[in-house]
């Protein structure tokens, strides 16, 4: 059963719009959640991260965005660039304990 | 800056053989998670030790798969025998549950 969902297995940008990439989850009580990026055959680096007890936490161009009813957090980047081409991993935990992982979204910038 | 090393990178073997992965987790991380990523599950949790010991094995099939501390500066997964199935990316991070930070990943691949 897949506690965290990222149902869009790609997402296609151009340079300079905005990206948002989005995740589900099932479980009410994970308090902690973040956002992973993983480039080609490297490991996946932190992002950014969200408390549940806040809806919005905002560090440069990347904005995280929790909805605790609708079990939903998004990431924006704004503007988005060629660099940010990567999959992208969202991902949640409980009284950090382990983390659980969607399963990732690929995001192209393009020209 | 330091870093979490896996070796080997790559890995091609026939079913049935031993595998081997291992993972040098930071100094002074006393967390070592070991994940792998497929495209259907994304990043799955397999195993993790604190101060050495197991915590949590749940993600691991037990009858093929074992993972161990040996001493502060190794972690290691081994898998026996293989199965075609096990085609994956492995990685090991190290560092707390909400900062982890991940190696570049063992590639393997069963023939």
């Amino acid at each position: 059963d897949q506690q965290v969902k990222q149902n869009s297995p790609s997402l296609s940008v151009q340079e300079g719009r905005i990206s948002i990439l989005n995740c589900d989850y099932t479980n009410s009580m994970f308090d902690y959640f973040l956002w992973y990026k993983k480039y080609p055959a490297e490991g996946p680096t932190f992002l950014i991260s969200i408390s549940s007890i806040k809806d919005k936490n905002e560090d440069g161009r990347f904005t995280v965005f929790l909805n605790k009813s609708a079990k939903h957090l998004s990431l924006h980047i704004v503007p988005s660039q060629p660099g940010d081409s990567a999959v992208y991993f969202c991902a949640a935990t409980q009284n950090t304990d382990k983390l659980i992982f969607g399963t990732g979204t690929r995001l192209q910038v393009f020209p | 800056d330091a870093r979490v090393t896996q070796t080997p990178r790559h890995k091609v073997t026939e079913m049935g053989q031993e595998v081997t992965m291992r993972c040098q987790p930071i100094l002074g991380h006393n967390t070592v998670f070991w994940y792998r990523q497929t495209m259907m599950q994304g990043l799955e949790l397999l195993a993790y030790f604190r101060n050495r010991a197991p915590l949590d094995d749940s993600g691991m099939p037990k009858d093929r798969f074992s993972a161990e501390m040996p001493d502060a500066t190794l972690a290691t997964l081994k898998i026996q025998p293989s199965e075609p199935r096990d085609s994956a990316v492995y990685f090991c991070a190290s560092g707390s549950t909400d900062n982890q930070q991940f190696g570049d990943g063992t590639r393997l691949s069963i023939l």
